[in-house]
């Protein structure tokens, strides 16, 4: 990886092997997690979701892990190709002073798949 | 359906001008907000609403109004245009959140509007 500041994380992967980006969070009463992918000049899409009281779930090609000890979150991409190239967000659904649910995001990782 | 829609999508406006994103979805959610990303960084939202005449403002929700007078519709104002809110604004909508175990939880984001303010 590099960059840091200003700049986003930057993981780079060869195509065909397999990517994990990593999330921390600071809310223990966080109750549901959410991974999204952003593609340049475009909204974030949607990719994978868990609960607070699972530790993993597997969709087409991903894997999300929660470690709740240590807040932590990761995003496993498998046989990366070269559309995985996007910045990856985790989100937090986390409950605001007036008592609603909102969703928050982290700072983003940014994926690039090299053929 | 069209999903969650923006306008414009890109605008100019000078110090002290006034303004209004529309965002508008035909999916029947209930929870539509609005969010802005400033380069490099993660997605900060500014204000929700969990249906309709119902709203609540977010992390950083100053120098922002908002509305919802119908489901569909959850247009943006900006009082007073400050070069700090120079940014990308997204708009998305979902079901409501509820406590988690009924999942359902996807956001479907607009396209976004990039604002400039000189």
């Amino acid at each position: 990886g590099e960059s840091v500041g200003l700049h986003l994380p930057t993981l780079s992967v060869q195509e065909g092997d397999n990517s994990i980006i990593n999330c921390a969070y600071s809310n223990s009463a966080s109750d549901y997690f959410i991974w999204y992918k952003q593609e340049s000049g475009k909204g974030p899409q949607f990719i994978i979701d868990i609960r607070s009281n699972m530790d993993k779930r597997q969709g087409q090609r991903v894997t999300v892990l929660l470690n709740k000890t240590v807040k932590h979150l990761s995003l496993q991409i498998a046989a990366t190709q070269p559309g995985d190239s996007a910045v990856y967000f985790c989100a937090e659904i986390i409950r605001l002073d007036t008592g609603r649910r909102a969703l928050t995001f982290g700072s983003g990782t940014r994926l690039q798949v090299q053929p | 359906n069209a999903g969650v829609t923006q306008t414009p999508k890109f605008q100019v406006l000078k110090t002290g001008q006034s303004m209004t994103l529309q965002c508008a979805q035909d999916m029947n959610h209930e929870y539509m907000s609005w969010y802005r990303q400033d380069p490099g960084m993660g997605l900060r939202l500014i204000h929700y609403s969990v249906g309709a005449g119902i709203t609540d403002q977010g992390e950083v929700p100053n120098g922002y109004n908002v509305s919802r007078s119908t489901t569909e519709d959850f247009p943006l104002r900006l009082l007073s245009a400050a070069p700090s809110q120079t940014s990308v604004y997204f708009c998305a909508s979902s079901r409501a959140f509820r406590v988690a175990g009924d999942g359902g939880h996807e956001q479907y984001f607009g396209p976004g509007t990039r604002l400039t303010v000189t």
